[in-house]
């Protein structure tokens, strides 16, 4: 069975400062791999998705992440956060195409001014 | 090209009894998901339905149940509400291939349903 970890609850930056939201999976099989975002109030927004490739993975809104198959985790950055993108970060997996999606508890994005 | 929809927005609801939650999904898509997100946590799979048929059911009672119709939207039950099921309901529309793939590989989400039980 697949598993997802998001490691902090809640993470505080400033405005313009890097951040890095981390996400641990467990699979015995390989997986696909998805980071959505959740604004207040609302539904879920696909950012990026890691199929196979390239484990460097760029999304919207200036956000990437970058697949580790050894060390099992597929952790979002960016290198400049903005007031706008306070929100809930949820990482994902899915074993197969069109599956369904285990998601992680979700990481609050908390932007400083 | 037109989105995921859900309705209604928000529902209030009493203990025990039955609602009915409502989606369309995007144009072209023939597979829709549904998931529950309770209050501070991840959103949690229910099940999911391809060509009127359910494809696949998460850890949830059968009092949770789905139907999709032939335009692909779809509907989700749940009977002899439960305080518990107080949530947000989301629904997720992808296209899903025949063997041999085609699939899309992404489900995109609608704003979902806050469902309230009193």
């Amino acid at each position: 069975a697949q598993s997802v970890t998001q490691l902090d609850s809640q993470v505080p930056v400033f405005e313009e400062a890097p951040v890095e939201l981390r996400c641990n999976y467990s699979s015995s099989v390989s997986v696909y791999l998805f980071w959505y975002v959740q604004y207040p109030n609302q539904g879920l927004q696909l950012l990026l998705k890691y199929l196979s490739g390239s484990t460097l993975v760029k999304g919207i809104n200036g956000f990437e992440a970058e697949f580790n198959k050894s060390q099992t985790s597929f952790h979002l950055r960016k290198p400049s956060v903005h007031i706008s993108d306070t929100a809930e970060y949820f990482c994902a997996v899915s074993m197969n195409r069109d599956d369904k999606i285990i998601f992680g508890k979700g990481t609050r994005l908390h932007i400083l001014p | 090209e037109t989105g995921v929809t859900q309705s209604p927005t928000h529902l209030i609801k009493t203990r025990g009894q039955q609602v009915t939650l409502r989606c369309s999904s995007q144009s072209g898509h023939n597979t829709v998901s549904w998931y529950q997100q309770a209050l501070g946590q991840g959103p949690q799979f229910i099940f999911q339905y391809y060509r009127e048929e359910e494809n696949g059911r998460g850890n949830f009672p059968p009092r949770f149940s789905g139907l999709q119709f032939p335009n692909y939207s779809s509907e989700l039950n749940v009977n002899a509400l439960e305080l518990d099921d107080s949530a947000l309901y989301l629904c997720a529309s992808s296209l899903a291939g025949t063997s041999g793939g085609g699939g899309t590989d992404t489900q995109y989400f609608g704003p979902g349903t806050r469902l309230t039980v009193l």
